[in-house]
């Protein structure tokens, strides 16, 4: 157990629709990481934030947005999903913002999009 | 953008055996990681190696930045060892911007 919590585990949902991933860290990280990963586009970083500030931006679309909130949970927000947003998330969370900081992985977020 | 090849792209060992997996870079990286995927899933970061050696019990990388490769050796490899190897690198220095190169499938076998 990494200690890093997603909620949900599954999600099916259509496209058009709209849903919100969430992301505990493990206590005591200040950065949460997201992640997709899909057949197409094999493993991607989408975003990360510090402490509540976005700290570094990847291949995150502009329908998808994120925020780290005071008690440092994370959501991830997906918007109009199309049937190619169809992946596992991850979430991570490190201690701080280097990529040297050891990152811990959730056990991911399977969206289904019918 | 960084292209990231990864190789072989699947690989089978017997228990015990050692093994050499490979990853090249098109354009130099000032960050490089290596990732393990068990077959449940679960990813576990495994090195943040963007120049020199490291080793971790019977898995050690070392990355050539020079030349812009990395490579994770896995010695008398076990059963739990099975799963996907992924590299990941990015060129800014400090920030987490990485692009993922597609894995290693490795099995195990008893």
């Amino acid at each position: 157990d990494s200690g890093v919590t997603q909620t949900p585990k599954h999600l099916i949902t259509a496209t058009g629709q709209r849903v919100t991933l969430r992301c505990s860290p493990r206590s005591g990280d200040l950065s949460v990481y997201w992640y997709q990963q899909s057949l197409d586009q094999g493993l991607q970083f989408l975003i990360q934030y510090y402490n509540g500030e976005e700290r570094a931006k990847g291949n995150i679309l502009e329908r998808f947005s994120a925020q780290q909130f005071p008690d440092l949970h994370s959501e991830l927000n997906l918007s109009s999903l199309e049937l190619g947003d169809s992946a596992l998330y991850f979430c991570a969370s490190s201690d701080g913002t280097s990529p040297a900081n050891e990152q811990f992985f959730g056990p991911g977020t399977r969206l289904t999009v019918l | 953008g960084i292209q990231v090849e990864q190789s072989p792209p699947d690989l089978i060992l017997q228990e015990g055996a050692n093994s050499t997996l490979r990853c090249n870079f098109s354009d130099s990286v000032n960050n490089l990681q290596w990732f393990h995927q068990n077959p449940w899933g679960q990813l576990i970061n495994l090195f943040y190696i963007p120049s020199g050696t490291k080793q971790n019990g019977r898995l050690s990388a070392t990355t050539v930045a020079t030349e812009r490769y990395s490579l994770l050796y896995i010695s008398s490899s076990q059963t739990t060892d099975s799963g996907v190897y992924f590299c990941a690198g990015g060129r800014v220095s400090g920030t987490y911007k990485y692009i993922f190169g597609t894995g290693t499938r490795l099995k195990v076998l008893a």
